[in-house]
């Protein structure tokens, strides 16, 4: 099977402006997860759809959203964007209802000027 | 909602060593323990799991252990080398969402 795969993999944005991520899953997986590493913070969880809906959310402000389509690929969107949101944006999907393995994607960086 | 620590964030060990890291987690619903391994400009990639109703696993050098009553789990990578390099992250999950540490940098040195 084809891994997760994300594009783009790299994005340079300024302040202010939207950015919008996009991840495939593993064929068959149901849930992605997305999350944001910075160097010492770890990989900070973002929030997790199944079936088209968000199950959990993790602390991020309303500039983060995302959502999931019938085939599983899910979006995430940031607006309004700040220096601080400059990261590695991982997706991560696995099977079915959980807890599972995550398959991770390669990342997209993400710099923000 | 779950808080996992993890220590020492960076490790250095001879080649051939053994490396112990170990992570601590909040939430007794956590019922799922995996450890992933990201080498630098990769992706993390799952190298052991647990669950808690096992005290321990192993995968020929790679050994986890778990606490559940003191609520920690560690990693335990014996005759390290050179490849083993890279940082380490725990995680916990009660169901579907997973809690990451804060991940440990080794470096095994030949």
């Amino acid at each position: 099977k084809a891994g997760v795969t994300q594009t783009p993999r790299y994005l340079i944005k300024t302040r202010g402006q939207q950015v919008t991520l996009s991840c495939s899953p593993i064929s068959g997986h149901r849930s992605v997860s997305w999350y944001q590493q910075t160097p010492g913070q770890g990989l900070q969880f973002l929030f997790e759809y199944f079936s088209e809906t968000q199950r959990n959310k993790g602390n991020f402000p309303g500039r983060f959203s995302g959502r999931q389509f019938s085939n599983s690929r899910s979006e995430m969107n940031v607006s309004t964007l700040e220096l601080g949101d400059s990261a590695l944006y991982l997706c991560a999907s696995s099977p079915d209802r959980g807890p599972y393995e995550q398959f991770f994607g390669p990342g997209t960086r993400l710099t923000v000027l | 909602g779950e808080n996992v620590e993890q220590h020492p964030s960076t490790l250095s060990v001879q080649e051939g060593d053994s490396a112990v890291i170990k992570c601590t987690y909040s939430d007794s619903a956590s019922n799922y323990f995996p450890w992933y391994k990201q080498e630098l400009g990769k992706r993390p990639q799952l190298i052991i799991d647990i669950r808690s109703n096992v005290g321990e696993k192993k995968d020929q050098r790679i050994a986890v252990t778990l606490n559940k009553t003191a609520k920690h789990f560690s990693l335990h990578i014996t005759e390290t080398q050179p490849e083993d390099s890279a940082v380490y992250f725990c995680a916990a999950s009660p169901g579907n969402q997973f809690y990451f540490g804060t991940g440990t940098s080794l470096t095994v040195i030949p």
